[in-house]
């Protein structure tokens, strides 16, 4: 079965400051994975999504952009943090064998 | 209309009832839909997928599909207080092809069970 990881759980970071979101996925090969944010009272929005390694796709535009240099590594950054960043920034992998998407335990992000 | 619309909530039911969440979809959204389990401060959690017009049962849990109507709703039965969580509602993005597969979602409706 699929597992998947993100680092740090929490992060408390000053306005201005970098960004970056690790995303790992064991128990699976080349598998889509995307990028979601859950902001305070707010619902799921996607950010980024990615089929396949060194191929990301936008959602939303924003100061965030994403990476996936391996197969099962997806990551979300940042160069400069603002206020809004704040959020619940989860990572999700697909099973496309039944097209469900599971998450990972997700990373709660402060901006100050 | 947006893509995918729950009611927010909170719904608030005794414990043993039957608590019903309702979503209902845009022509933006079709195919496949899944409701979600949330606990605060927790990430969601898959607990119903429905691919097909009628009802999918899974212990407690229902699910039903009236794509006519354009509506999905998740029936949970002999509601327990650990049932307490925010319920999100997704399904398939129309613009979703081949591998580019996407979920839109609702913004989810709060269920207390009350012992």
């Amino acid at each position: 079965s699929q597992t998947i990881h993100q680092w740090p759980a929490t992060l408390v970071q000053p306005v201005g400051s970098p960004l970056s979101l690790e995303c790992t996925v064991e128990g699976t090969s080349n598998p889509n994975l995307y990028w979601y944010r859950q902001a305070a009272g707010r619902g799921l929005q996607l950010l980024f999504y990615s089929v396949g390694i060194g191929q990301i796709s936008s959602e939303v535009p924003q100061n965030l952009s994403a990476s996936r240099p391996q197969d099962r590594q997806f990551i979300l950054s940042s160069k400069k943090l603002l206020l809004s960043d704040s959020g619940f920034y989860l990572c999700a992998c697909l099973r496309s064998s039944y097209n469900e998407q599971f998450f990972g335990p997700g990373t709660r992000l402060t901006v100050l | 209309q947006k893509e995918v619309e729950q009611n927010s909530g909170p719904l608030s039911v005794p414990e043993g009832a039957i608590a019903s969440l309702n979503c209902t979809y845009s022509d933006r959204v079709s195919q496949s839909f899944f409701w979600y389990r949330q606990y605060s401060g927790k990430s969601p959690e898959l607990i119903m997928s429905i691919y097909s017009n009628g009802d999918k049962e899974d212990g407690r849990f229902t699910a039903q599909l009236n794509k006519a109507s354009q509506y999905v709703s998740l029936l949970i039965r002999d509601s327990q207080p650990s049932d307490s969580a925010t319920y999100l509602c997704a399904g398939t993005s129309t613009n979703s092809g081949g591998s580019n597969y996407k979920l839109t979602f609702g913004k989810g409706t709060l269920l207390t069970v009350n012992p």
